[in-house]
């Protein structure tokens, strides 16, 4: 079945430091992909999303790019800031949606 | 964005007894509600997709008769946990799809805990 796998974390970096948090993903189609972040406190929110290969997703500076022959959808950030601490999701849409394990990301000043 | 508000957001009850969560789709009408269940270090698992007016649609390895979910009206899904066991002690996430454009909008989250 379809699946979604990220790295572990946390993630711990300082403020202004280069963000990657990896994902890839199986699927039996084309599917939509995604990245939610949880915010303390809060709910899940879509942050970003691509919905075909090639296509790049971005929202307050994080990208993701749809590798379909990596199958991947990492997420990257510039520079990151303390507010970017959450938890943040990879999913893909094919008739439903599927989560990863979420990863969380701590920003130290 | 739309909000979609869950409540309670903490519960605490016995074993044995049933705990009803709510979901509320505040500023828009939402026809499709999903309702997911996160486990510890785990990724969100989708229990059921509830339609309103219509009986909802269980994933497989979810028991029906004790997650009852019921989809009454277009801005309310509830959960009802039956017969509660620790086990059942979880993270319970709904989601409501917006109907203009189909994102889906997601609620706090409800903490169960069974003791």
């Amino acid at each position: 079945g379809n699946s979604v796998t990220q790295m572990e974390g946390p993630v711990t970096l300082s403020e202004e430091a280069f963000l990657t948090i990896n994902c890839t993903y199986t699927a039996t189609g084309y599917p939509s992909l995604f990245w939610y972040v949880q915010y303390p406190g809060e709910g899940l929110q879509l942050l970003l999303k691509a919905t075909k290969a090639d296509d790049k997703g971005s929202n307050k500076g994080f990208e993701a790019t749809y590798r379909k022959e990596t199958t991947s959808f990492h997420l990257e950030k510039g520079s990151v800031q303390v507010s970017d601490s959450a938890v943040y999701f990879c999913a893909l849409f094919f008739q439903k949606l599927v989560f990863g394990t979420g990863t969380r990301l701590l920003v130290s000043p | 964005g739309a909000v979609v508000s869950q409540h309670p957001s903490r519960v605490i009850c016995k074993s044995g007894t049933s705990v009803k969560i709510e979901c509320r789709s505040l500023d828009f009408q939402a026809t499709t509600m999903f309702w997911y269940r996160q486990f510890p270090k785990k990724s969100l698992m989708l229990m059921a997709t509830s339609n309103e007016g219509s009986k909802a649609t269980y994933e497989q390895g979810v028991e029906k008769d004790k997650f009852l979910i019921n989809h009454a009206s277009l801005t309310l899904s509830t959960l009802t946990v039956t017969s509660a066991h620790p086990e059942d002690s979880s993270f319970y996430i709904c989601s409501a799809r917006y109907s203009g454009t189909g994102e889906l909008f997601f609620g706090e989250g409800s903490r169960l805990t069974v003791l």
